[in-house]
Parts: C-alpha cells; structure tokens; sequence
C-alpha cells in the first residue's frame, strides 16, 4: 500500500497569512493527488485534483502544485472560514490511500 | 445536482452483519465514468477506503485487503442504489460510513466529488 504522510498535523496560523501543507507518497504516484477540506460533522470536499488543479467553485486562494512522491497544498491568505481539517488522497493504484490529515487553527 | 442519500442504522451487535444502503440521484449507478466506493473514518484509522463498484461493459467490485474476507458492495439497478455488507463486526469497526462517487473526469484520472453524509456506526452489545 502507498503510504500518505502529511505535515504538519496541526497549525495555527492568523487570517491573512499563507499557509502550506506538505504530503509525502512513499512511491511515485505521478499526479495522482487530491486534496480535501473537512469540517466538524461534515463529510470531505474536494479542493484540489491531479495536484494542482482547482474544482469549480473553490475560492483562488487554494493551490497545490508538485508531483512524483512530493506536494504541497497553499493557502495564499488564510481566511476565518478556512478552520478545517485538511487531507491528501492518491489514487495511483488501489487501495486508495488518505494522509493523517492537517488541521488548520485561526489564532 | 447529484446527491447521494444513505440509510441503514447506526448500531450492530458484534459479530452481526453491518448493511448500509447509498440512493443515487442525479446520476445513474450504471454510468461508464464512475466508480462508487464506500469510505469510513475513526479516529483511530482516520479516512480507510473499503470497497468500490462500478459499471464497464460488465459489473466489478474491489475491496480494501483489511476487509476483503467480510465485505460485499452490492447494486440494485431497479433503484438506482448501491450497498455495503460487511459482515462479523467487532467495535474496530466503529466510525463513520460515507458512500462517495469518484468522478472519472479523464481517462485514468478521478476524483472523489459527491459524498453521502456520513452514517454513524457504533458496534456494541
């Protein structure tokens, strides 16, 4: 299986500041990273897919780029509706594998 | 707008058979360009993909390893449905059971649009 580690597990960060969030595959899985942002009670939304490209709707701010085993997920300037938990998804090959997740704090 | 409603309770009784239904709308369960997956989280095991379903000329099904020997995803066309049995529950099995489409939206390439929301499972005598 491939295995998912997201950093960090947590931060607190203020509105405004940019945020980054890394997510190491343990193989190369190309592009085949997704990322999605999960609030209390609520199932995941999508964000972020094939690592860089953003799904219709989601405010500019996010981003994620990379490829191959490492990504990265940007907040450019974080907002107060942003508190979430935050999850890279690959899809390279089954089973389909999640990171830990990152959960994101306003100070 | 495709939704995704889900059903089935919210306890078992270890050793009982856990079953959860996911009713499509906006979509068919039949289509060529998506797989239909069931997903739980806990926090022990956090976001643990268990099994899809999917339609490609033919009917296939794939299972997580965890979980291979004690899960069967089953569709009914007729209602546009697809569901989870996973049988033998412990309280490792514990958490909450999302059904989710994973959009084909290139060959090859998918991502996970519409979730259900979420069925809370606790397995306790």
């Amino acid at each position: 299986d491939i295995q998912m580690t997201q950093s960090p597990p947590s931060l607190s960060a203020s509105v405004g500041d940019r945020v980054t969030i890394t997510c190491q595959a343990s193989q190369d899985i190309n592009k085949y990273l997704n990322w999605y942002q999960q609030k209390p009670g609520k199932a995941p939304k999508l964000l972020i897919y094939d690592a860089s490209n953003l799904q219709t709707g989601v405010p500019s701010r996010f981003s994620g780029s990379g490829s191959g085993t490492d990504f990265t997920f940007t907040i450019s300037s974080l907002q107060s509706e942003d508190s979430a938990t935050y999850y890279c998804q690959h899809y390279n090959n089954l089973p389909i594998t999640f990171g830990g997740g990152t959960q994101v704090e306003i100070k | 707008q495709v939704q995704l409603q889900q059903s089935g309770p919210g306890l078992a009784k270890p050793s009982q058979t856990l079953s959860l239904t996911c009713a499509i709308s906006g979509d068919s369960v039949s289509t060529n360009s998506a797989t239909w997956n069931w997903i739980r989280q806990s926090p022990s095991r956090g976001l643990e993909w268990l099994g899809r379903t999917y339609y490609r000329s033919k009917w296939y099904n794939d299972y997580a390893v965890s979980v291979k020997s004690r899960l069967t995803i089953n569709v009914d066309t007729s209602k546009n449905q697809f569901s989870l049995h996973l049988n033998s529950v412990t309280p490792d099995d514990t958490a909450v059971y999302y059904c989710v489409r994973d959009q084909q939206w290139l060959v090859l390439h998918y991502y996970m649009d519409v979730w259900g929301k979420g069925t809370t499972v606790t397995v306790s005598s």
